[in-house]
């Protein structure tokens, strides 16, 4: 079975500081990697998407992610954030013979001016 | 020209009430979801449909039925309303991953029920 933890529920960070936000999956078959972000009142888009490859993915909004096998990681960096990037922001795995998504219990992320 | 659509946006009704929630994609996926997000913003899969066939089904009461009547829509019945079900409910569609291209998950806006 496959899970997905967010450790940190709650990330201040000040305005042009940089953040990362932390993912940890646990699975025993290969994956694929997924970061999503909820602005306030709004559905989920897709940020970026690790499937094979270069492990350092680059997603919209400046944002990026590095896949770590060995460490079972998919944590989301931007080195330096704006306020309109207060949101929310779930990682998230499916194997890759299946279709069914685990999400983590996601990132509230609140830039300070 | 959206591409995962739920109507309605917003549904307050009193407890012990039936309701309804559509979903409609038109990305050509072969499989749609239905989610349940809580005040918490714990994001659970409640069904999953494939070409119109249930294929995950959590533990979800029976008060909720999913309907699939073609490969484009999943509404989502509820029946005897309970405070409890207030939430946000996310209907996504995707492609099955038999390829790389075709590995996401695409949600829609979310419909806020509110139960009183």
């Amino acid at each position: 079975a496959q899970s997905v933890t967010q450790l940190d529920s709650q990330v201040p960070v000040f305005e042009e500081a940089p953040v990362e936000l932390r993912c940890n999956y646990s699975s025993s078959v290969s994956v694929y990697l997924f970061w999503y972000v909820q602005y306030p009142n709004q559905g989920l888009q897709l940020l970026l998407k690790y499937l094979s490859g270069s492990t350092l993915v680059k997603g919209i909004n400046g944002f990026e992610a590095e896949f770590n096998k060995s460490q079972t990681s998919f944590h989301l960096r931007k080195p330096s954030v704006h306020i309109s990037d207060t949101a929310e922001y779930f990682c998230a795995v499916t194997r890759r013979s299946g279709n069914q998504f685990y999400f983590g219990t996601g990132t509230s992320l609140t830039v300070i001016p | 020209d959206t591409a995962v659509s739920q109507t309605p946006k917003y549904l307050v009704t009193q407890m012990g009430n039936d309701k309804s929630i559509k979903c409609e994609q038109n990305l050509g996926h072969d499989t749609m979801y239905w989610y349940k997000q809580d005040s918490k913003k714990f994001l659970k899969i409640m069904f999953s449909y494939n070409n119109k066939e249930l294929i995950i089904n959590e533990t979800v009461p029976n008060r909720f039925s999913p309907k699939s009547p073609d490969k484009a829509h999943l509404n989502l019945h509820i029946n005897s309303l309970e405070l409890g079900d207030s939430a946000v409910y996310f209907c996504a569609s995707s492609q099955e991953p038999s390829g790389v291209d075709r590995c996401c998950q695409y949600f829609g806006p979310g419909t806020r029920l509110l139960v009183l």
